[in-house]
């Protein structure tokens, strides 16, 4: 069975650090992709980065970055300078091999402190 | 923005009623998705559809039953709600995923159900 793991409920940073969130996934899959996407207080989904599993360079995208490491199975998101707007709750998503299952972890809620 | 909206956004209803949530997208996308979050369980799929009268069945897909016959809508219906349902239901909508590609999810502003 697919699963995703964040073992952090909740993360607090200094306003410009950086943050690292954990994600572990589980898979037999050959063939995946890797989706953080971040919930506001607001409700919405906003999608922030995509790693997937044959991509050999960790993804970027501005401020956002997964270290992706294959063969312990983690796709950390890690948030560089942060921004009292990163506060919010992220999720880390799994696409499984047939592209029609999704997987999402519980998510971590993230604090950034002035 | 992708173009999806939900209706209801807010919807309160008895146990062992039948309720239908909307999904709409302009974005001619072909891959629909309904979501349930809860506290403690992120999202989880409910049902899928990869075009019009293919649905297919997600993760938790008891006492829920899908429909499209439009590309651009995409409805989830519980048959008679329980308790249990009360949820913050999300529709996503994506491009040919191609696999386990790029293509990321879209999502609606969701739907808050409670069943009383």
């Amino acid at each position: 069975a697919q699963k995703i793991t964040q073992t952090q409920p909740g993360m607090f940073v200094q306003e410009k650090e950086a943050v690292t969130l954990d994600c572990t996934y589980d898979t037999s899959d050959p063939s995946y992709g890797l989706f953080w996407y971040k919930q506001p207080s607001s409700g919405e989904m906003i999608f922030l980065i995509y790693q997937g599993s044959y991509d050999q360079q960790n993804a970027t995208e501005g401020r956002y970055s997964l270290n992706f490491q294959k063969a312990r199975k983690s796709a950390n998101l890690v948030i560089s300078a942060s921004q009292l707007g990163d506060s919010a709750m992220y999720f880390c998503a799994m696409r499984d091999i047939t592209g029609n299952q999704f997987y999402f972890g519980t998510g971590t809620s993230l604090t950034v402190i002035p | 923005d992708a173009g999806i909206t939900q209706s209801p956004r807010h919807k309160v209803t008895e146990t062992g009623t039948p309720v239908t949530l909307r999904c709409h997208q302009t974005e001619n996308h072909r891959y629909m998705y309904w979501y349930r979050q809860d506290p403690g369980h992120g999202l989880r799929l409910i049902h899928y559809s990869y075009g019009v009268k293919d649905t297919d069945k997600g993760e938790v897909s008891d006492g829920y039953s899908v429909s499209r016959s439009k590309t651009e809508d995409f409805l989830l219906t519980l048959e008679s709600a329980t308790s249990s349902q009360t949820s913050v239901y999300f529709c996503a909508i994506s491009r040919d995923p191609q696999g386990a590609g790029s293509n990321e999810q879209f999502f609606g502003p969701g739907t808050r159900l409670t069943v009383l």
